[in-house]
């Protein structure tokens, strides 16, 4: 079956500080990749997403990169806001269903 | 348009107790669907409706657990004789087609206690 494996937190960076959250997958076929945000007292929100390999999705200053050989889809930024703090999901599906990590917690100070 | 409406936001129940939540979804979204988040996990699916039909279930939903969406818009969710257990999130969730263009709802937090 389908599954996600994700960096576990918490992370506590300082503002301007590269960030790097770890996801890998495993997946029958080509699944979508996804990254999803939590911010604290909201709803989840869609960050960003890739539809195939070597796809790259970005938004708001965070990237990530469908990497096949790898499996993986890590998210990047390069430099977090004390508005990057949040919750962060790495998300995959092959149609309609969606399969989450367990999500990684990331502070991020002034 | 106000994206995906849950209601309650929160519910207290005591065990043994019926709860029912609701889901408005954005309205032209023929996709609805549940999932369950327990603290410090990700969201897990529990249901998919395409318009009234529901077309799969988790088996994460017991026989005390059941949804509905009739006339294909707004959906319910029933838990009979809740349990500790169930304590958790419950997002709801609309799409057009597929998963890339969901939208989650802020959730209902259910305590059992």
């Amino acid at each position: 079956g389908n599954s996600v494996t994700q960096m576990e937190g918490p992370v506590t960076l300082s503002e301007e500080a590269f960030l790097t959250i770890n996801c890998t997958y495993t997946a029958t076929g080509y699944p979508s990749l996804f990254w999803y945000v939590q911010y604290p007292g909201e709803g989840l929100q869609l960050l960003l997403k890739a539809t195939k390999a070597d796809d790259k999705g970005s938004n708001k200053g965070f990237e990530a990169t469908y990497r096949k050989e790898t499996t993986s889809f890590h998210l990047e930024k390069g430099s977090v806001q004390v508005s990057d703090s949040a919750v962060y999901f790495c998300a995959l599906s092959d149609d309609y269903k969606l399969s989450f990590g367990a999500g990684t917690t990331v502070t991020v100070r002034a | 348009d106000t994206g995906v409406s849950q209601d309650p936001r929160h519910k207290i129940t005591k065990r043994g107790q019926n709860v029912t939540f609701r889901c408005d979804p954005i309205s032209e979204h023929n996709r609805l669907y549940w999932y369950r988040q327990t603290l410090g996990q990700g969201p897990e699916f529990l249901t998919y409706f395409q318009n009234e039909a529901q077309l799969e279930k988790s088996r994460l939903l017991s026989d005390r657990f059941s949804a509905e969406r009739p006339k294909g818009s707004f959906s319910t969710l029933e838990i009979q004789r809740t349990e500790q257990g169930d304590s958790a999130m419950y997002l709801c969730a609309s799409s057009g087609q597929g998963a890339y263009g969901y939208t989650f709802g802020s959730g209902t937090r259910l305590t059992v206690v």
